[in-house]
């Protein structure tokens, strides 16, 4: 089992630009998350999906978008990027909220 | 929605001494307890978690405690290792919001 996968490591993008992160799954978990974490903020939550076809929102999810067409994968869109996205985002998945989070290792994203 | 607070943000104590991480946490409808370690580097890793109905819990050198009526919990860590050195974070899930919250972490440094 590879858990939880992201795409990709390492990101920059200019101020304005559009991009995917990607996320998947093997573990047949029905709840999935992006967080992003900042210096002294700890993981704050981006959206959330409770199983396909189904996304909610998180704490901070303007600027982004999501979609959960299959239960394996749960990407993050970015729209139009800003510095103020420059954060490192995480993926996460587990059977439910009540539940260990599987997190994956983590996209950097530089915005300039 | 849920606030939960975190202290301190750094802890440092001496090889073999123990360190406490407390949170506070706003919704008395919270239910689940988790607690997260993130090496430098890593991704958050789930090291124990408590659920409402319990008041402790414990795993060879960690232990968690709730205390429901204050509204607090609490990471315990005895005869600390310089691996024990990382950022901790803890976590309250609220069943009403349907979401994780997290707190803003504790980088905890073990000396020699």
């Amino acid at each position: 089992n590879a858990g939880v996968t992201q795409t990709p490591k390492f990101q920059v993008l200019k101020t304005g630009q559009s991009m995917t992160l990607q996320c998947a799954q093997d573990m047949n978990h029905e709840y999935m998350s992006w967080y992003r974490q900042d210096p002294g903020m700890g993981l704050r939550l981006i959206h959330y999906s409770v199983g396909a076809g189904i996304t909610d929102q998180g704490e901070v999810p303007n600027g982004y978008n999501v979609s959960r067409s299959t239960t394996e994968d749960f990407p993050l869109r970015l729209l139009s990027a800003a510095p103020s996205q420059t954060s490192v985002y995480f993926c996460a998945s587990s059977p439910s909220m009540r539940n260990e989070q599987f997190f994956g290792p983590g996209t950097r994203l530089t915005v300039l | 929605g849920e606030n939960v607070e975190q202290h301190p943000s750094t802890l440092s104590v001496q090889e073999g001494d123990s360190a406490v991480i407390k949170c506070t946490y706003s919704d008395s409808a919270s239910n689940y307890f988790p607690w997260y370690k993130q090496e430098l580097g890593k991704r958050p890793q789930l090291i124990i978690d408590i659920r409402s109905n319990v008041g402790e819990k414990k795993d060879q050198r960690i232990a968690v405690t709730l205390n429901k009526t204050a509204k607090h919990f609490s990471l315990h860590i005895t005869e600390t290792q310089p691996e024990d050195s990382a950022v901790y974070f803890c976590a309250v899930y609220t069943g009403t919001a349907s979401k994780l919250t997290f707190g803003t972490g504790t980088r905890l440094q073990v000396t020699l």
